[in-house]
């Protein structure tokens, strides 16, 4: 069992389409991430959720839209897609925020390549 | 604010040497630290972490870091290298505590192992 899932894997799309990515995770975890890493492999968080609740928002353009309808997953919709957006989208987990450990458990990647 | 510098964005060694991966923290309160391995085309794996406690922790795959106070640095070794470790390192340093940053990794900017046969 994958504890935490990304799709797709792979994501080849056309500059201005709009794209989601799903991530679920089967960890019992009350939070959730999206980083971003780039062609250069620097990883960058975008977003996280805590129980549904947008707890981290990053400097990340308007047309990045997280979803987290319940606490096991989280979405990215992206929206009129730029070259720049090319790149691999991780899902992570953690079991919570404050005071502990704050392990990520990451999911596979999901590579995205705007043409 | 909180940040991670890796020096040396590309470390090579030879089978069975020893295997040195620096990093450097800025934090304004005691962190957390960790160091992620990422292999091709997969996801980032926690190799250890520091909390609090001893200084000097183990990991998986024969890895240990230490953490320095004095010298904001918990750098990563291994005494001897494998094949199988040529990866991509990335230090992190994680806020503790209960306000708008709790929780927030920073990653440093990752370092290549590459091992030599």
């Amino acid at each position: 069992d994958t504890a935490v899932s990304q799709t797709p894997k792979y994501l080849v799309t056309q500059m201005g389409n709009d794209k989601s990515i799903k991530c679920e995770q089967n960890l019992g975890h009350d939070t959730m991430y999206w980083y971003k890493q780039d062609s250069k492999k620097f990883l960058k968080i975008m977003f996280s959720y805590n129980n549904k609740e947008l707890i981290i928002n990053e400097t990340v353009p308007n047309r990045f839209s997280p979803k987290s309808p319940d606490k096991a997953h989280l979405n990215l919709h992206i929206n009129s897609l730029e070259l720049g957006d090319s790149a691999v989208y991780f899902c992570a987990s953690s079991s919570g925020t404050g005071w502990g450990a704050n392990v990520l458990t990451f999911g596979a990647g999901s590579r995205l390549t705007v043409l | 604010a909180q940040s991670v510098t890796q020096l040396g964005s590309l470390v090579s060694v030879s089978e069975g040497a020893l295997v040195l991966l620096r990093c450097n923290y800025s934090s304004s309160v005691p962190p957390y630290l960790f160091w992620y391995v990422q292999y091709p085309n997969q996801g980032l794996q926690l190799l250890l972490k520091y909390t609090t406690g001893a200084t000097l922790v183990k990991g998986i795959n024969g890895f240990e870091a230490e953490f320095k106070k004095s010298e904001t640095s918990f750098h990563l070794t291994k005494p001897s290298a494998h094949m199988s470790d040529a990866a991509e390192y990335f230090c992190a340093v994680t806020h503790p505590g209960n306000n708008t940053n709790a929780g927030k990794s920073t990653f440093g900017d990752g370092t290549t192992l590459t091992v030599k046969p």
